[in-house]
């Protein structure tokens, strides 16, 4: 079936290292693709978005790298900051309405 | 500007009981959802309302029910809870992408 998943359940990151945070998807036909952030306690949070059509986004100090070949796609958190910990979704847009999401991936910045 | 209010924040059901979860957005997004989120997965869509007057199952929806009331809200009712039930309900919006989220409703259900 569908199904988006992560590779890593939970990531340790030294404060003012990089981030990488991977996904994989099933679904060949989304086109669509979104990062989350959850902090506890509060609902997800927009972090950035791609669609299949392109390779790469950059945002303030976050990235997204789509690889279509593989069905894989990244988050990059550069200079990872304290406030950077949360857990992390992917998502994955297989039609209009319908976005399927990860298990998640939590994201732990050692001062 | 609220965005998208959940009410209640917590809300703690005996077995058999009903509930309704209320979603509301001051947005004027025209799309709008409701996900449970259970822990160590992600979230999966309940039912989702893609505009005032229609409603659509998503993934797991039975033993629930929802009622788009008007543009702006949009309710879950558990009709007979059950501990499976015992979840955080997150309710979206949407105009274009991507999707924005209340901060929860925690639910348990003894």
């Amino acid at each position: 079936g569908e199904s988006v998943g992560l590779h890593l359940p939970t990531l340790s990151v030294q404060e003012g290292d990089n981030s990488i945070i991977n996904c994989a998807y099933s679904n060949s036909a989304s086109d669509y693709f979104i990062w989350y952030k959850q902090e506890s306690g509060k609902g997800p949070q927009f972090i950035i978005d791609i669609r299949s059509n392109m390779d790469k986004r950059q945002g303030q100090r976050v990235t997204v790298l789509l690889n279509k070949t593989v069905k894989h796609l990244s988050l990059q958190i550069a200079a990872t900051q304290p406030g950077d910990s949360a857990v992390y979704f992917c998502a994955e847009r297989t039609s209009y309405d319908k976005v399927i999401f990860g298990p998640g991936t939590s994201l732990s910045v050692i001062p | 500007n609220a965005g998208v209010t959940q009410t209640p924040k917590f809300q703690v059901l005996k077995t058999g009981q009903s509930m309704t979860l209320q979603c509301a957005q001051d947005m004027n997004h025209n799309s709008m959802y409701w996900y449970r989120q259970d822990p160590g997965m992600g979230l999966r869509l309940i039912y989702y309302s893609a505009s005032e007057g229609t409603t659509d199952k998503g993934e797991v929806p039975n033993g629930y029910n929802v009622s788009r009331l008007n543009k702006r809200e949009f309710s879950l009712r558990l009709e007979s809870a059950a501990p499976s039930q015992t979840s955080v309900y997150f309710c979206a919006t949407r105009k274009g992408q991507p999707q924005h989220f209340g901060d929860g409703t925690r639910l348990s259900i003894l």
